[in-house]
Parts: C-alpha cells; sequence; structure tokens
C-alpha cells in the first residue's frame, strides 16, 4: 500500500467548476501535510499547507481529517491557469515529506 | 534571484559515465534534500541534509554519492550510471523541522 495515495484522475473540468481532490496517507504519525502544484515538465510548487481546522486561500480550500486520514482539495471558479497536476503531500519526520502520485486536473475552456 | 538552483538543467550521458548535479539555495534554510522523479511521475526522497550532516539515506544505490560543502550547497554524484538512473532529480530546502520544502528548477538526466 502507498503510503499517500490519491486518484490519478485526469479530471477534466469547464471553467468555473468546482472540482474536489482527495487523498489518504498511512502513517497515522504524520504532522504536517501540504498540497503542492507541478505543472508539466517543471519543479513541484508549494500550493498551501494543510491545517487541522480546514483553510482557504482564494479560490483554494484545504481540509484534514486526522481521524480518517485523509486530506482534501476544493478549487472554486476553475480557471485553466489551474490546470497541472497536484500532489498531496505528508510529513510523518521532520526531514521527509512523501508525496502522492498525483492528481491531473485539465481545465477546458 | 533564484531561490533554488540546480546545475545542469539537461544532462544526457552514456551508460558507465561518472556525472554530478549540483544544487545551491539562497533562502538560509539549513536542511537540503534531493529527490527523484521516474517516468511514471513519483517523487520519492533520495538524500536529506543538516548543516551538511547526513539524516536521510533512503536505499540508495552506494553509486550515488551526495555531498554538501555548507548549508547552502548540496551536490549529488553518481558512479557507473546505470540506464535505470534516467530521470528528473530535483533538490529541495528547507528549514528543519515540520515545514515546507522549496524544489530547485530539476536536471532531466537521460543514460543511453
Amino acid at each position: 500500500r502507498k503510503e499517500v495515495e490519491q486518484d490519478p484522475g485526469p479530471f477534466n473540468v469547464p471553467e468555473g467548476a468546482t472540482v474536489a481532490f482527495n487523498c489518504t496517507y498511512s502513517n497515522s504519525a504524520s504532522q504536517s501535510f501540504f498540497w503542492y502544484r507541478q505543472d508539466c515538465r517543471k519543479e513541484p510548487k508549494l500550493l498551501m499547507s494543510v491545517y487541522s481546522s480546514g483553510n482557504e486561500d482564494g479560490r483554494f480550500t484545504a481540509q484534514l481529517n486526522r481521524a480518517s486520514q485523509y486530506i482534501s482539495l476544493l478549487i472554486r471558479d476553475s480557471k485553466l491557469s489551474d490546470s497541472a497536476t497536484y500532489l498531496c503531500v505528508a510529513q510523518p519526520s521532520t526531514d521527509k515529506l512523501i508525496f502522492g502520485t498525483g492528481t491531473r486536473l485539465q481545465v477546458f475552456p | 534571484d533564484t531561490a533554488v538552483s540546480q546545475t545542469p538543467k539537461y544532462l544526457v550521458t552514456q551508460m558507465g559515465n561518472d556525472k554530478s548535479i549540483k544544487c545551491e539555495q539562497n533562502l538560509g534554510h539549513d536542511t537540503m534534500y534531493w529527490y527523484k522523479q521516474d517516468s511514471k511521475k513519483f517523487l520519492k526522497i533520495m538524500f536529506s541534509y543538516n548543516n551538511k550532516e547526513l539524516i536521510i539515506n533512503e536505499t540508495v544505490p552506494n553509486r550515488f554519492s551526495p555531498k554538501s560543502p555548507d548549508k547552502a550547497h548540496l551536490n549529488l554524484h553518481i558512479n557507473s550510471l546505470e540506464l535505470g538512473d534516467s530521470a528528473v532529480y530535483f533538490c529541495a530546502s528547507s528549514l528543519r523541522g515540520f515545514y515546507e520544502q522549496y524544489f530547485g528548477p530539476g536536471t532531466r538526466l537521460t543514460v543511453t
């Protein structure tokens, strides 16, 4: 079983749609969680950290459910520029990030 | 003013050769990492260094030898390159602890 599991997609959505990605992690000792975005042939870039209380950054909302070991990302009012691969990340120790294999999003006009 | 930089960006070489990749960060971080992203896009940690000291070595073949001359630099030397080493190698840095990591642009290594 992978340590961080995501639906690989692709999710094909029209501009303006709301889309949600889910992710589960297996190591209950994980203390920090993140969503990264990776564009084709580019490096992963931090999108947002995920806090237990849930957090929002503009059109993006992240949620964490520690009991179910589940993380989610909601994107509202999708833009063409949101097309990318979204990587769910758990941090089980101070020096190690565990990445999911990513969920690909394609927003079409 | 690039935060995490890597050189070279592309590396094409033959099996059996030895090559190095360099990484530098100007974020004032004390921890640096090497990751490998294979053809299936899976990103996996290889090494982690904190203040020049090796912290994590994730069962990487000993043909891979990282070196950190100071906390702003982390290089990766690969001996006797094999076809399976073809991948994108990312350097990253962070503060030590449960903090986000910042990635360099990657080095695309192709072994022929």
